[in-house]
């Protein structure tokens, strides 16, 4: 069975400093999707940054970036220049592709960018 | 606004009464999921239709029903209602079959059960 993982439950940065949110996993499947979501204080869940298990890139969007580590089974994300706006519930989430797809997140690091 | 349409955005209802949240997908987007995001549980998954037809099941409750209409538009109808079902309901969407390219979500629907 899949899982997820997110040791962090809560992070705090400086405005305009850099941070890390880790996020690990545990499957057995050699190709998957990986993603990460941002929930602000609206609620409102947006797609951040999603990644490929086949491609060893590391994805980028803007200030947001990935280093994923496939034989550590480690997904974390680096943001940037944080900015106030970027405090929110980041979610990470797997998603297996073989057969019957299954999609999975963890319980979320809760961040806060202090001015 | 992500094109996921949700309604109504906040709902105040009494045990044992029943609801129906609505939401509507992003245009183009063939399937349409839902998930429930309580305090202690994070976010569940209980159901994916894709094209009106019903393609995963997750943790929903048998109290719990929905259905993806002819144009696209789905229904979620929440029954018997308990205090436990208090809770934000999102509704996603995505073109294919399943999320490979990330969920967009609505806005959610806020469930109060008093």
């Amino acid at each position: 069975a899949q899982t997820v993982t997110q040791s962090q439950p809560e992070m705090s940065v400086q405005e305009a400093e850099t941070v890390t949110l880790s996020c690990t996993y545990d499957t057995s499947e050699s190709n998957y999707y990986l993603f990460w979501y941002k929930q602000p204080p609206s609620r409102q869940m947006i797609l951040v940054i999603r990644q490929e298990a086949y491609k060893q890139q590391n994805a980028t969007e803007n200030r947001f970036s990935v280093n994923f580590q496939k034989a550590a089974k480690s997904f974390s994300l680096k943001i940037s220049d944080s900015q106030l706006g970027d405090t929110a519930m980041y979610f990470c989430a797997f998603m297996k592709v073989s057969g019957t797809y299954k999609y999975i997140f963890g319980t979320g690091t809760r961040l806060k960018v202090l001015a | 606004d992500s094109g996921v349409t949700q309604t109504p955005k906040h709902l105040i209802t009494a045990t044992g009464q029943r609801v129906t949240l609505r939401c509507s997908p992003r245009s183009g987007d063939l399937s349409v999921y839902w998930y429930q995001q309580s305090l202690d549980q994070g976010l569940q998954f209980l159901i994916h239709y894709y094209n009106g037809e019903e393609r995963a099941k997750g943790n929903i409750l048998e109290r719990f029903s929905a259905q993806q209409f002819p144009d696209l538009h789905s229904e979620l109808n929440l029954s018997s209602l308990e205090l436990g079902d208090s809770a934000l309901y999102f509704c996603a969407s995505s073109e294919r079959e399943g999320p490979y390219y990330g969920y967009t979500f609505g806005s959610g629907t806020r469930l109060t059960v008093v």
